[in-house]
């Protein structure tokens, strides 16, 4: 149980188009999502942290008219990468919050983006 | 969210047990300690976590010192598939788990 599938789980894009990540948790509610993006050989840096129906909430230096969240509904929730530039080249991850077969509420990792831009 | 101290890098051989420490001295009560664990190029994948109590599931024990101000994640037999980086993080429930550097872990043959 506690499955988050994440796609695509790699994209190249050229610079200056969009890129849509999508994060299911499939057999869960996820009340809460995060998304994070990874350099390489550092560590996973919290994004944006989403909340289903409301906006989400973005960490300091991070644009939120570039990397737009949507949380529409309790199992989905998208990551939109506009107007792409090489340095937003980078692994991005999500996570979902969400009670783990009765009280426990736990977070669940996707398996990653991996976004090149050329 | 209280900070968590973790070596860099530690060695095991296959089939002993890794024992992994991580120091959070500035735990507040509410906060639980979990553990990731991230191979090479995919997700987080969680291991355990507990908030007092030692825990073991399927894949690990956890250790928790009595006053929490440290935690030992206990691989009982590594094998070369859980060469990893680990994470230690503490947090309140409800909030994101912010990593810090982890803990690269190589079993070796």
């Amino acid at each position: 149980g506690a499955v988050v599938s994440q796609h695509p789980s790699w994209v190249i894009c050229k610079s200056g188009t969009s890129v849509k990540i999508e994060c299911r948790s499939l057999d869960f509610q996820a009340t809460t999502m995060f998304w994070y993006r990874q350099f390489p050989k550092q560590s996973l840096m919290l994004m944006a942290t989403s909340n289903e129906g409301s906006k989400a909430t973005y960490e300091q230096g991070v644009e939120k008219d570039k990397f737009l969240i949507n949380h529409a509904s309790l199992t989905l929730s998208t990551l939109t990468v506009t107007s792409a530039h090489p340095e937003d080249s980078s692994f991005y991850i999500c996570s979902a919050r969400g009670l783990w077969g009765g009280s426990n509420y736990g977070y669940t990792f996707g398996s990653g983006t991996r976004l090149t831009v050329v | 969210d209280a900070k968590t101290t973790q070596p860099p890098s530690m060695d095991c051989a296959e089939g002993r047990a890794a024992n992994l420490p991580c120091n959070h001295s500035t735990i507040s009560g509410n906060e639980y300690v979990y553990w990731y664990r991230q191979i090479h190029s995919q997700g987080p994948q969680y291991i355990i976590h507990g908030l007092k109590n030692n825990e073991t599931n399927e894949m690990a024990s956890l250790i928790i010192t009595e006053d929490r101000k440290s935690s030992t994640l206990i691989l009982p037999h590594a094998t070369l598939r859980d060469t990893a980086v680990y994470y230690c993080i503490v947090r309140d429930s409800g909030y994101a788990l912010n990593f810090g550097k982890g803990t690269s872990l190589l079993v070796t043959p």
